[in-house]
């Protein structure tokens, strides 16, 4: 299976701040890796897919990247809302794997 | 408006069975692969399975797989996931998501909570 790393695990950061979620995967995916935000109590929302395509609706201050098999989240400017749990998710076989999530606090 | 929406989860004793649905609506459902993806208590998601629009060809996490029956009926906009012998490492929230045709999960159930507990 492939395996996906996330760092950090958990994050401190205030309002305003540039946050950066980094995933790294055991093998190569190509571009098929998906962020996900989840809030507690609800479920996942997709935020971006393709590495860096935004989802319909989520505000511009959130992107991604990718350089070979290291993935990145950027929020440039935190928000009060964006305080949750984020995962990535590579989509590259069938048998998907998700990192263990970064928390940010 | 899409939605997904559980039921079936409940309290089982360890080598239990249970059989949880996913109703559909909003969208074209026979047009979609369909997924199921679990988070135990306090922990992060993890894949559970995933079938093709017709029903033909499915995929199980090894973890599960033989205890895994997922199956669909179009006509009702439906989804299935019947699981047996079951575990109380299988205690989870199980949540149903229609799978994008990037292979993301672009809408997601409020999830049913199942608890594998003697």
């Amino acid at each position: 299976d492939i395996q996906m790393i996330q760092s950090p695990s958990s994050l401190s950061a205030s309002v305003g701040d540039r946050v950066t979620i980094i995933c790294r995967a055991s093998q190569n995916i190509g571009s098929y890796l998906n962020w996900y935000q989840q809030k507690p109590g609800k479920a996942p929302k997709l935020l971006i897919y393709l590495a860096s395509t935004l989802q319909d609706g989520v505000p511009s201050r959130f992107s991604g990247s990718e350089s070979g098999t290291e993935f990145t989240l950027t929020i440039s400017s935190l928000q009060p809302e964006d305080f949750a749990t984020y995962y990535c998710q590579q989509t590259s076989t069938t048998f998907e794997t998700f990192g263990q999530g970064t928390k940010v606090e | 408006e899409v939605q997904l929406v559980e039921s079936g989860g409940g309290l089982v004793q360890p080598g239990g069975s249970l059989r949880l649905s996913c109703a559909a609506s909003g969208f074209t459902f026979s047009n979609y692969w369909m997924s199921w993806v679990r988070q135990a208590p306090g922990k992060g998601l993890e894949w559970v399975a995933t079938i093709k629009p017709d029903g033909g060809d499915k995929y199980y996490v090894d973890s599960m797989k033989g205890r895994l029956t997922l199956s669909r009926d179009n006509a009702r906009n439906s989804l299935f996931l019947q699981m047996t012998s079951l575990r109380v490492e299988d205690t989870a929230i199980y949540y149903c998501a229609r799978v994008d045709t990037t292979s993301s999960k672009d809408f997601w159930g409020q999830g049913t909570l199942v608890t594998v507990s003697s």
